[in-house]
């Protein structure tokens, strides 16, 4: 199957700092990828779709100044937390999805993120 | 807001069959239903997906009523490596994965 894989899986920064997340998609072209977040003991959340070459979309309620989504070519997304703070500390993964809409999800390992 | 409906927990022996139900009586024609994974701490894994007919591939079966108001996903075989959260999703585009609270599949030795 499709492997998708994320950089760093974990991290720990101080509180202000700004934090990247990278999501590859190895063995295929992902024309489109999303970013979920978890935080303990609930389900997976959407935050954003992006398109390659195109400005993300974002979920309501999601802050698009705060979690900036790069999807600069077919097989790489980055996720960049600014500012971090302590409520932002969650589990991050991303999806990546070949062609067309009816193709399958594939998700990342998942990156685990500490804000002190 | 999600449009299934899956029991909260479910035991199984190992090497029995776990029969895993989802209920989504508000599905449309075009509406596919997928079934994913998560093992604690892990991406969710892709298991199977179908839209009318049953499915079946190396990891699980998908029976899917005939009104499709409802659908089970079968491990045949489960072992203690199974132990997951399970989630049943509908979607049309797949743009639009909204994760439920899943079931949690517990095997037991």
């Amino acid at each position: 199957g499709a492997v998708v894989s994320q950089h760093p899986s974990w991290v720990i920064c101080k509180s202000g700092t700004s934090v990247k997340i990278e999501c590859r998609s190895l063995d295929f072209q992902a024309t489109t990828m999303f970013w979920y977040r978890q935080f303990p003991k609930q389900s997976l959340m959407l935050m954003a779709t992006s398109n390659e070459g195109s400005k993300a979309t974002y979920e309501q309620g999601v802050e698009k100044d705060k979690f900036l989504i790069n999807h600069a070519s077919l097989t790489l997304s980055t996720l960049t937390v600014t500012s971090a703070h302590p409520e932002d500390s969650s589990f991050y993964i991303c999806s990546a999805r070949d062609g067309a809409p009816q193709e399958t999800q594939y998700f990342g390992p998942g990156t685990r993120l500490l804000v002190l | 807001d999600a449009k299934t409906t899956q029991p909260t927990s479910m035991d199984c022996a190992e090497g029995r069959a776990a029969n895993l139900p989802c209920n989504h009586s508000t599905i449309s024609g075009n509406e596919y239903v997928y079934w994913y994974r998560q093992i604690h701490s892990q991406g969710p894994q892709y298991i199977i997906h179908g839209l009318k007919n049953n499915e079946t591939n190396e990891m699980a079966s998908l029976i899917i009523t005939e009104d499709r108001k409802s659908s089970t996903l079968i491990l045949p075989h489960a072992t203690l490596r199974d132990t997951a959260v399970y989630y049943c999703i509908v979607t049309y585009n797949n743009n639009d994965m909204r994760f439920g609270a899943g079931t949690r599949l517990t095997v037991k030795p």
